[in-house]
């Protein structure tokens, strides 16, 4: 089993849609959770991190933690063809270590 | 600020070259990390510098060597590459006792 799982895509939904990304893991002590975006050839860049459970929103985003199902998500409401781009989910494994695990990646495209 | 620089952005080196990877944060983070990326895959950890001290070396081959010559920079050297070593080259770095990392652009090495 791998330590943090995505559905690699391509998750496609139209301009102005909802969309919902998933993410879970497998190590119950994980206490950090990323949500990070990367676009072809460019970088991860940061987009939400989220330590408790419940929800945490920035702008159009929202994470959602849910540590019992061990299972993060990512919503991005009004999707623009700018979201186009690949999501990283990233997981603090083991207390200490300070080093993420990333799972692979769900690719979006967002329909114009 | 959340800048993390990284030179150069492009490099081509044949096997039989040296060259190096150089990164630089100005945030005061202490803790700063060197990650591999090949395409369509997430970036795999290579080595975590914390206080300016190796903390994980993810068992690199030793034609890698990183260097962190003070808090603000961090090198990678490297010798004797493979073909297959070609790939987008993460620089990140973090606060002392937080997870979130913040990447630099990246360099992409190709190796002939």
């Amino acid at each position: 089993q791998k330590e943090v799982e995505q559905n690699s895509g391509p998750l496609s939904v139209p301009e102005g849609a909802i969309a919902s990304l998933n993410c879970t893991y497998s190590d119950r002590g994980s206490q950090s959770f990323f949500w990070y975006r990367q676009y072809s050839g460019k970088s991860p860049e940061l987009i939400m991190s989220i330590y408790s459970n419940g929800d945490k929103e920035d702008g159009r985003f929202t994470a959602q933690l849910n540590k019992a199902s061990q299972y993060v998500s990512l919503l991005i409401r009004d999707s623009q063809p700018s979201d186009s781009a690949t999501y990283l989910c990233a997981v603090n494994s083991r207390t200490g270590r300070r080093a993420l695990t990333f799972g692979s990646g769900t690719r979006l495209q967002v329909q114009p | 600020d959340t800048e993390v620089t990284q030179t150069p952005k492009h490099l081509v080196m044949g096997m039989t070259n040296k060259k190096s990877l150089k990164c630089e944060q100005h945030m005061g983070h202490r803790a700063m990390y060197w990650y591999k990326q090949k395409a369509k895959k997430p970036p795999e950890l290579m080595f975590v510098y914390s206080y300016e001290k190796l903390s994980i070396n993810e068992s690199v081959p030793s034609r890698f060597s990183p260097e962190c010559p003070n808090s603000s920079l961090l090198n990678l050297h490297l010798h004797a590459l493979q073909p297959e070593d070609s790939a987008l080259y993460l620089c990140a770095s973090s606060p002392t006792g937080e997870d979130t990392q913040y990447f630099g652009p990246g360099t992409r090495l190709t190796v002939l």
